[in-house]
C-alpha cells in the first residue's frame, strides 16, 4: 500500500530563516503529490501539486516543493519564514489523479519564533 | 461562492446515537469525500464518491455510510457512535479531471 512519511513530527524556525519540509512516498510509480497547509482550527488549503514536468514547483505563499524520483521525495521549502507560517503542514499523494482519494502523511506542525 | 461546507462545525454525542454530518459544495464538482483527522495519524479516507449514486469506501470505513443522491451533497452517517469516532470530519470536493481537492472547515465530533 502506498504510504507517505513526514518525518519530522514539530519544526521550529526563526523569522526570516529558511525552512524545509521533509516527504517521502513508498510507492512503485510515481503519485500526484500534494502539500496542504492547516491553520488552527481550519480546513486544508493547497500550497502547490506535483503531477508531471518541471520537478521544481512553486505554490502560493512563496512556498516552492522538489520531486525527487532517485529519493521518493517531495520536501516544501521557504527561503524566508514569515510568523504567519506558522500551521500545520501535510504531504499527500494520490495515485489517480482526480485528488479524491488522498493518502496523508502524519503532519509537520511548524512553530515560528520571533 | 461559499465552496465546500459542513454543519454541524461541532457535536457532542452519547455512544450508541446516529447522526448525519452534513456536506455540501457549489462548484458542481463530481468527486467529493470523507476524512477523518486524529492526532499524530494525518487525515484518514473514510468514503468517497466519483459522482451522483456511486460511492466507495475509503481507508476507514468501518461505522460508517454515506450516499450520494445529488452532485451537491455528499451526507456522512454514524450508525451507531463509539468514542473510537471521537475525531475531526473533513469533506472535500474536486472536479473530475481536476486536481486539487477542496475542503471544508470540518466538524468536530466528540463521542462520550
Amino acid at each position: 500500500a502506498q504510504s507517505v512519511t513526514q518525518p519530522d513530527i514539530h519544526i521550529t524556525v526563526s523569522e526570516g530563516a529558511s525552512l524545509e519540509l521533509r516527504c517521502n512516498y513508498s510507492y512503485g510509480a510515481t503519485p500526484y503529490l500534494f502539500w496542504y497547509v492547516q491553520s488552527p482550527g481550519q480546513g486544508l488549503q493547497l500550497l502547490l501539486k506535483y503531477f508531471s514536468g518541471d520537478t521544481l514547483v512553486q505554490g502560493i505563499k512563496g512556498f516552492e516543493a522538489e520531486f525527487k524520483r532517485s529519493q521518493s521525495s517531495f520536501n516544501l521549502r521557504k527561503p524566508s519564514v514569515h510568523w504567519s507560517d506558522a500551521a500545520e503542514y501535510f504531504c499527500a499523494v494520490d495515485l489517480t489523479g482526480g485528488g479524491n482519494k488522498l493518502t496523508f502523511g502524519t503532519g509537520t506542525q511548524l512553530k515560528v519564533e520571533l | 461562492n461559499a465552496g465546500v461546507t459542513q454543519t454541524p462545525k461541532f457535536q457532542v454525542l452519547k455512544t450508541g446515537q446516529s447522526m448525519t454530518l452534513q456536506c455540501a459544495q457549489d462548484m458542481n464538482h463530481e468527486y467529493m469525500s470523507w476524512y477523518r483527522q486524529d492526532p499524530g495519524m494525518g487525515l484518514r479516507l473514510i468514503h468517497y464518491s466519483v459522482g451522483a449514486g456511486i460511492t466507495d469506501q475509503g481507508e476507514v470505513p468501518n461505522g460508517y455510510n454515506v450516499s450520494r443522491s445529488t452532485t451537491e451533497d455528499f451526507p456522512l452517517r454514524l450508525l451507531s457512535a463509539a468514542p473510537s469516532q471521537t475525531s475531526v470530519y473533513f469533506c472535500a470536493s474536486t472536479r473530475v479531471s481536476g486536481t486539487e481537492a477542496f475542503f471544508g472547515q470540518g466538524t468536530r465530533l466528540t463521542v462520550v
